[in-house]
């Protein structure tokens, strides 16, 4: 069973990185590793996704380890829109999808 | 911009009766999705459905549940006979490729009395 965790909260002050951890030690091979975030009363939103290297886009980058057991979500700047509960998931086999429980980030102005 | 809609917004029903949980996926995606997140809790993969068929189910989709695609618009999510414990926010999403961003629905959130 793929399964990943996350620590249940931090902190991080706004302007400054933030760097969200997530081990996937039981990850497979062809898994990918999704990360997606949550606002209070919303749905979930994409932040991004990889399978072995690491990756950028507009809103963050993801780094993989070498052995593909932990990942890290960087935000490059925190701002206070980006409060949220962050969720790291593993897509496994086609399309089906272990979702982590997921770290609620506080932003401090 | 194109968004993935839901409704009702919110349903009560008692335990025992069946509810259909209604989604419009974006019109030119082709994999549809459905997870439910229990009050507190983190979010839990349902099903993935793709080409009318399932192509993905967790151990909480048993017989109870059922998709359906049934005029090539609506995505609908079944569930025969409700119990307490399907009390909960069900999202649908919806996306263009099998690894891409998915498009979230703002939820239905059902409460089983």
């Amino acid at each position: 069973d793929a399964k990943t965790t996350q620590p249940n909260s931090m902190e991080s002050n706004e302007e400054e990185p933030v760097h969200l951890p997530c081990n996937h030690s039981t990850i497979s091979g062809t898994d990918y590793i999704h990360w997606y975030r949550q606002l209070p009363s919303q749905g979930p939103e994409y932040v991004i996704h990889g399978l072995t290297s690491n990756v950028n886009n507009r809103m963050a980058s993801l780094a993989i380890a070498e052995d593909r057991k932990s990942s890290t979500l960087i935000l490059h700047r925190a701002t206070l829109r980006d409060a949220a509960v962050y969720y790291c998931i593993l897509r496994a086999n086609f399309n089906k999808f272990y979702f982590g429980s997921g770290t609620k980030l506080n932003v401090k102005p | 911009e194109p968004e993935v809609t839901q409704t009702p917004s919110h349903q009560v029903t008692q335990m025992g009766q069946e509810v259909i949980l209604r989604c419009v996926p974006i019109s030119n995606h082709l994999y549809f999705y459905w997870y439910r997140q229990i009050l507190g809790q983190k979010v839990e993969f349902l099903v993935s459905f793709y080409n009318n068929e399932i192509s993905e189910k967790s151990e909480i989709f048993d017989d109870q549940f059922s998709v359906e695609r049934p005029d090539g618009s609506n995505f609908t999510l079944k569930i025969r006979s409700t119990k307490l414990e399907d009390s909960a926010m069900y999202f649908c999403a919806s996306s263009g490729e099998t690894s891409s961003e998915q498009f979230f629905g703002p939820g239905t959130r059902l409460t089983v009395l």
